[in-house]
């Protein structure tokens, strides 16, 4: 079945600079999108959302990019911190049922 | 207002065992949905439940089931445990209507041995 792209790629960046973390998918169905930070020991956080009618959202420190033309969202973290240090997903809704990438681990170095 | 409340945390079952995990969602909240979490899967869908209905269901054998109550608490019971059975299960709460944003809780550990 479709999926949105499975790996798991780790992003190393210096503290204070900006992150870009990438995902694929494939269901051109697929109407709203959510990134979400999971940190060791605790289950997803929700980060910021979009819908398939948008292609760029901010929210605090964080914007999302939606390319619908060629499947590609991706999450911009500006001033990265290192509390930002986690493993962030891609998830898309198909329907009542979230479809997760593969996950990017961000690591922050002070 | 209060998060998402799985129990228990850990678990350790043996082989052959079953067992039943719960998940109290946001007061409100309608829709449960549960994912498996394992390193070499990731984050896979189980199933989603609505007003004590299941509405959509992953690509899980039928060991994997789940109910929802009329307070919109959930289980979910996995029989005849297998060693692949060990993973982070996590719940997800959410409104259940139009597109909004699920929120998770911390995930019950199982680990079958």
């Amino acid at each position: 079945g479709e999926s949105v792209g499975l790996h798991l790629p780790t992003l190393s960046v210096q503290e204070g600079d900006n992150s870009i973390i990438n995902c694929a998918y494939s269901n051109s169905a697929s109407d709203y999108f959510i990134w979400y930070k999971q940190e060791s020991g605790k289950g997803p956080q929700f980060i910021i959302d979009i819908r398939s009618n948008m292609d760029k959202r901010q929210g605090q420190r964080v914007t999302v990019l939606l390319n619908k033309t060629v499947k590609h969202l991706s999450l911009q973290i500006a001033a990265t911190q290192p509390g930002d240090s986690a493993v962030y997903f891609c998830a898309e809704d198909a329907g009542n049922m979230l479809t997760f990438g593969g996950g990017t681990r961000l690591m922050v170095k002070p | 207002k209060a998060g998402v409340t799985q129990t228990p945390r850990y678990l350790i079952k043996t082989r052959g065992q079953q067992v039943t995990l719960s998940c109290s969602p946001i007061s409100g909240h309608r829709s449960v949905s549960w994912y498996q979490q394992t390193p070499g899967q990731g984050l896979q869908f189980l199933f989603e439940y609505f007003s004590e209905t299941q509405r959509n269901k992953g690509n899980f054998p039928g060991r994997f089931s789940g109910r929802q109550f009329s307070n919109s608490r959930s289980e979910m019971n996995v029989s005849t445990l297998e060693l692949g059975d060990s993973a982070l299960y996590l719940c997800a709460s959410s409104p259940g209507t139009g597109y909004t944003e699920a929120f998770f809780g911390q995930g019950t550990r199982l680990t079958v041995v």
